[in-house]
């Protein structure tokens, strides 16, 4: 989506590596999260932010790190990547928390083999 | 913390007819519900929402309804076309606390 973009769209990576996901949005807003999305679950909040250097856990935060030192760039970190990792991660920004829609990024394929 | 209950999980109806999908959420402190499409490959893209203080909502073919007294709200399409072939999710939320988004829906649109 314009505004946001994730990188890498796919990795493929082996158990026990650490992975770096970015997220970067260039629309200023304040709040910033991750997803994982896997088949029967929906969409699960990883960890999301509030602004720089703040951040909180989602439901399904264990085995994942993020860091937001600037505005714009949200990181999403495996640090030792586990099979039951792989999954579509998804960023989203939005403007407030709850009251209105968050926008989505395109999303990335992560398979650990 | 909010629970959120989307039905049906796959949903198949003829082209041109409609497709409803229905959600119940739990926190009556919720005040805003939007829904999503997501097509193949793609990330969840906001199609419509609606307010707490407002009943119905329409936008060309699709419409979503809520009642906050038996707390479900439902996302109405008419006239279906192929594009409208995706995953639907519904999400609740208000202020302080983030959206909790329902499980999603597969909608396909026989020819």
């Amino acid at each position: 989506d314009a505004g946001i973009t994730q990188s890498p769209r796919h990795k493929v990576t082996e158990t026990g590596t650490p992975v770096t996901l970015r997220c970067h949005q260039t629309e200023n807003h304040r709040y910033m999260y991750w997803y994982r999305q896997d088949p029967g679950h929906g969409l699960r909040l990883i960890h999301y932010s509030y602004g720089v250097k703040d951040t909180d856990k989602g439901e399904v935060s264990d085995g994942y790190s993020v860091s937001r030192s600037k505005t714009e760039d949200f990181l999403l970190t495996l640090e030792s990547a586990t099979s039951s990792q792989t999954s579509v991660y998804f960023c989203a920004i939005s403007v407030s928390r709850g009251d209105y829609g968050y926008t989505f990024g395109s999303g990335t394929r992560l398979t650990v083999v | 913390g909010e629970n959120v209950e989307q039905h049906p999980s796959t949903l198949s109806v003829q082209e041109g007819d409609s497709a409803v999908i229905k959600c119940t959420y739990s926190d009556s402190a919720s005040n805003y519900f939007p829904w999503y499409k997501q097509e193949l490959g793609k990330g969840p893209q906001l199609i419509i929402d609606i307010r707490s203080n407002v009943g119905e909502k329409k936008d060309q073919r699709i419409a979503v309804t809520l009642n906050k007294t038996a707390k479900h709200f439902s996302l109405h399409i008419t006239e279906t076309q192929p594009e409208d072939s995706a995953v639907y999710f519904c999400a609740a939320g208000g202020g302080a606390d983030g959206l909790t988004f329902g499980k999603g829906t597969h909608l396909i649109i026989q020819p």
